[in-house]
């Protein structure tokens, strides 16, 4: 079965400083698509990034940015110039074409002014 | 851009009662939607796939009688929470699929169900 590791609990980055989220992940298959999702106090489910499985260039959205390790079974995120704004839950998760998706743990980021 | 919609957002109950939320896909037609459960401070747990027109697929220790899924239309799917208890209290939170393999997957707001 495949599984989602998300190794950071929590993680702090100073305003305008960057910070790296970890995620590795397990799986048999070869075609499958990896995800970032903020999720706020709200708890709305936000997309950060998406990257799919067979496209060896990682994904880049403004100042989120990813670093696909597939050998590694790795997919870590990057924040860069962090905002008061990025401070909320993060999780990474794993799916296939069906859409359903297997998510880590999540990693809560704060953000120091 | 398309949008799920689910209400309620937030629904409180008495023990034993149903709660049902909806789910609707505003601009696409979802051909699969998906019900998830967090509990607080936790992640997001998979409870069921849904299939416009065919039976719930359930995911292991999900009670499909207690959680009754109902996909009746493309746009459409519902999750109703029968004879509900105090441990069922959690956020409840739909996802729904377009046509396509590459078509993107878009969450609902999410319910916060309170069972008193």
């Amino acid at each position: 079965a495949q599984t989602v590791t998300q190794s950071q609990p929590e993680m702090s980055v100073q305003e305008a400083e960057t910070v790296t989220l970890s995620c590795t992940y397990d799986t048999s298959e070869s075609d499958y698509y990896l995800f970032w999702y903020k999720q706020p106090p709200s708890r709305q489910m936000i997309l950060v990034i998406r990257q799919e499985a067979y496209k060896q260039q990682n994904a880049t959205e403004n100042r989120f940015s990813v670093n696909f390790q597939k050998a590694a079974k790795s997919f870590s995120l990057k924040i860069s110039d962090s905002q008061l704004g990025d401070a909320a839950m993060y999780f990474c998760a794993y799916g296939e074409s069906q859409g359903n998706l297997i998510f880590g743990k999540g990693t809560k980021l704060s953000v120091k002014p | 851009g398309a949008v799920v919609s689910q209400h309620p957002s937030r629904v409180i109950c008495k023990s034993g009662t149903s709660v049902k939320i909806e789910c609707r896909s505003l601009d696409f037609q979802a051909t699969t939607m998906f019900w998830y459960r967090q509990f607080p401070k936790q992640s997001l747990m998979l409870m069921a796939t849904s299939n416009e027109g065919s039976k719930a697929t359930y995911e292991q220790g999900v009670e499909k009688d207690k959680f009754l899924i109902n996909h009746a239309s493309l746009t459409l799917s519902t999750l109703t929470v029968t004879s509900a208890h105090p441990e069922d209290s959690s956020f409840y939170i739909c996802s729904a699929k377009g046509q396509g393999r590459n078509s993107p997957l878009h969450f609902g707001n999410g319910t916060r169900l309170t069972v008193t």
